[in-house]
């Protein structure tokens, strides 16, 4: 079974300053992989995704991921982190190969950006 | 938001009572999926929905039902809540993108069972 795993439960950036969350993720080939983030008493939103080709995907509101194969990780980035930024952030992987289509998420990774 | 309508958004009640929540859609999605969201979990996969009277159980499954009598709606029953049980519910639905499924989640509805 496929597994995720977000290292840092809590992260607190300045504002202007860059941005790494990292993703490390278990699965036997290449999974769909998925950031979403969530703001306080919202739903989650989809930030980006990776199915194949250019490891490196563009996202919305100025993120980037890079897939990493030989690592296992697809760590999520930002040049220079917003107040607005702020909320809890997910990894999530699918299996291609998995009609059902369900997602298995990270723990999440609560961003606190400080002024 | 694929049209994704949760009920109720808030909802209070005392162990040991019964509990449905609501997802509905409008744009005819044919999975559907029921997920928990818990602090240092994540989210978890209760069960989901491949059509109509199509359903399965996922991660943790274990004290809920589902049922989808059409393709719209999907209910989740907690037949005699637990407190263990107090969580964020969240419907989600697969939609097409770039030749793969991509979840679109509801906006949640918080339960707290006392």
């Amino acid at each position: 079974a496929q597994s995720v795993t977000q290292p840092d439960i809590h992260i607190t950036v300045s504002e202007g300053a860059s941005l790494e969350l990292r993703c490390n993720y278990s699965y036997g080939a290449t999974p769909y992989l998925f950031w979403y983030v969530q703001s306080p008493g919202q739903g989650l939103q989809l930030l980006l995704k990776y199915f194949s080709g250019d490891t490196l995907v563009q996202g919305i509101k100025g993120f980037e991921a890079e897939f990493k194969r030989s690592q296992s990780s697809f760590n999520l980035r930002k040049p220079s982190v917003h107040w607005s930024d702020a909320a809890e952030y997910f990894c999530a992987v699918g299996d291609p190969n998995n009609a059902g289509n369900m997602l298995t998420f990270g723990g999440g990774t609560r961003l606190m950006v400080k002024p | 938001d694929a049209g994704i309508t949760q009920s109720p958004r808030h909802k209070v009640t005392e162990t040991g009572t019964p509990v449905t929540l609501r997802c509905h859609q409008t744009e005819n999605h044919r999975y559907m999926y029921w997920y928990r969201q818990d602090p240092g979990h994540g989210l978890r996969l209760i069960h989901y929905s491949y059509g109509v009277k199509d359903t399965d159980k996922g991660e943790v499954s274990d004290g809920y039902s589902v049922s989808r009598s059409k393709t719209e709606d999907f209910l989740l029953t907690l037949e005699s809540a637990t407190s263990s049980q107090t969580s964020v519910y969240f419907c989600a639905v697969a939609d097409r993108q770039s030749g793969a499924n991509v979840l679109t989640f509801g906006a949640g509805s918080r339960l707290t069972v006392l």
